[in-house]
């Protein structure tokens, strides 16, 4: 069965440090895709990054960077340099292989509480 | 430009009422997800739209729930008979179609709260 586990459940951290949020995912598909998303206070989920199962690569953007590995099968998101407005529940999420309905099974979340 | 937008944000209702929630998506998106997502559950996935195709309805919890998108837009998820365990976020989302080889991400909406009383 497929799975996504976000074993850190409350993260806290003072301002300008770097976090690393945990995502472990369990898949019987040779494609797959993985998503973060970020959940402020104001409650819409808001999407950050997707990663399709053949690219490996990791991705940086601004402050945010995501190392994707197979053989683990983990797909770590970092923040560096946190700030207060980094306070939020992030998601992870896998899908499906595209040929199917692409519905997103999420992880638990991750609180975190970036304090000034 | 505008993004998927549900309504109503809250609905407060009694045990036993239906009640329906409405989901606009953006606006060329032909794929439409409602998820629901409760304190004890996390986000749960209930049911998928796709163009004219019949919708994957693995996802809702009884047959109490049910859902329609009109005109390939506007979906509208009916809770019927609604009990205590109903109350939650829920949420809609859409995404571009999906292609061969390709899967797009998804737009959530606000949500709507639902409180079961």
């Amino acid at each position: 069965a497929q799975k996504v586990t976000q074993a850190q459940t409350e993260i806290s951290v003072v301002e300008k440090e770097d976090v690393t949020l945990d995502c472990v995912y369990e898949t019987r598909d040779t494609t797959y895709y993985l998503f973060w998303y970020k959940q402020p206070p104001s409650g819409e989920l808001v999407f950050l990054i997707r990663r399709n199962s053949f690219d490996e690569q990791n991705e940086i953007s601004g402050r945010y960077s995501w190392n994707f590995q197979k053989s683990t099968s983990s797909f770590n998101f970092t923040i560096t340099a946190s700030q207060v407005v980094d306070s939020a529940v992030y998601f992870c999420a896998l899908s499906e292989a595209p040929v199917y309905t692409g519905k997103l099974i999420f992880g638990q979340g991750t609180t975190l509480q970036v304090k000034p | 430009g505008a993004g998927v937008s549900q309504s109503p944000s809250n609905k407060v209702t009694e045990k036993g009422k239906d009640v329906e929630l409405r989901c606009d998506p953006i606006s060329g998106h032909t794929a439409l997800y409602w998820y629901r997502q409760s304190l004890g559950q996390g986000l749960e996935f209930l049911i998928y739209f796709q163009g004219n195709s019949a919708p994957d309805k693995s996802g809702l919890p009884s047959d109490r729930f049910s859902a329609e998108r009109t005109g390939g837009s506007v979906s509208t998820l009916t809770i019927q008979r609604t009990q205590q365990e109903d109350s939650a976020v829920y949420l809609c989302a859409s995404s571009q179609r999906l292609s061969s080889g390709s899967l797009y991400e998804q737009y959530f909406g606000p949500g709507t709260r639902l409180t079961v009383t």
